[in-house]
């Protein structure tokens, strides 16, 4: 079974620019995931689409970071404009419905200079 | 919403038990108890859950305290493979989505 897939792998930006993050969750998977994680810290729940729905996105910076799921499959983070504070990893996850045990992928690493 | 606690760092010996602890004392009664860990560079993997009962699966058990304000994951033979990251996370069952990561402990594991 295929995992959930992200891309790119590695991003570096300049501060200002805008930049995108791509998920594919597995197959199956009504509710996704986006995550903030910083360099030593526990993931920070962005936002939570269940199918193309947002459930929760009480975290999300709305002044710079969007995310849409159309479709209730693939889904795009998008930050814009980057400030240095945004360098993270971006985790995105997947689970079955009403099912609480996510599946992460391996992450998207920002570097904002 | 409900904050995990945990501690920074712990070392075991290779095939020793290993008990993690995580205080979470504003848990509500609807949140369930989940552990992953996290290996360098990948994203977190399931370990276990649970509500109120101790649980057990292939990778390891969780004890969860009667006033479940606290849980330990017990690996019952630490290897090297299982030197990670593990969060506790608790995540509302109560038709709510809020779920929170603690900040982690780094196993170490000594040959």
């Amino acid at each position: 079974e295929a995992g959930v897939a992200q891309s790119p792998r590695y991003k570096i930006i300049e501060k200002r620019q805008s930049v995108a993050f791509w998920c594919n969750p597995i197959s199956g998977h009504a509710t996704l995931y986006w995550y903030q994680q910083i360099l030593g810290q526990g993931p920070k729940l962005l936002i939570q689409f269940q199918n193309n729905g947002v459930v929760d996105d009480s975290q999300l910076p709305k002044d710079r970071f969007s995310a849409e799921r159309l479709k209730g499959v693939d889904s795009t983070l998008k930050i814009q404009p980057a400030k240095l504070e945004d360098s993270a990893v971006y985790l995105c996850a997947s689970s079955f419905p009403f099912k609480r045990t996510q599946y992460f992928g391996p992450g998207t690493r920002l570097l904002v200079l | 919403d409900a904050k995990t606690t945990q501690p920074n760092s712990m070392e075991s010996n290779e095939e020793e038990p290993v008990h993690l602890p995580c205080n979470h004392s504003t848990i509500s009664g609807t949140d369930y108890i989940h552990w992953y860990r996290q290996l360098p560079s990948q994203g977190p993997e399931y370990v276990i859950h649970g509500l109120t009962s101790n649980v057990n699966n292939r990778m390891a058990s969780l004890a969860i305290a009667e006033d479940r304000k606290s849980s330990t994951l017990i690996l019952h033979r630490a290897t090297l493979r299982d030197a990670a990251v593990y969060y506790c996370m608790l995540y509302s069952g109560a038709g709510s989505y809020q779920l929170t990561f603690g900040k982690g402990t780094k196993l170490s594991v000594i040959p």
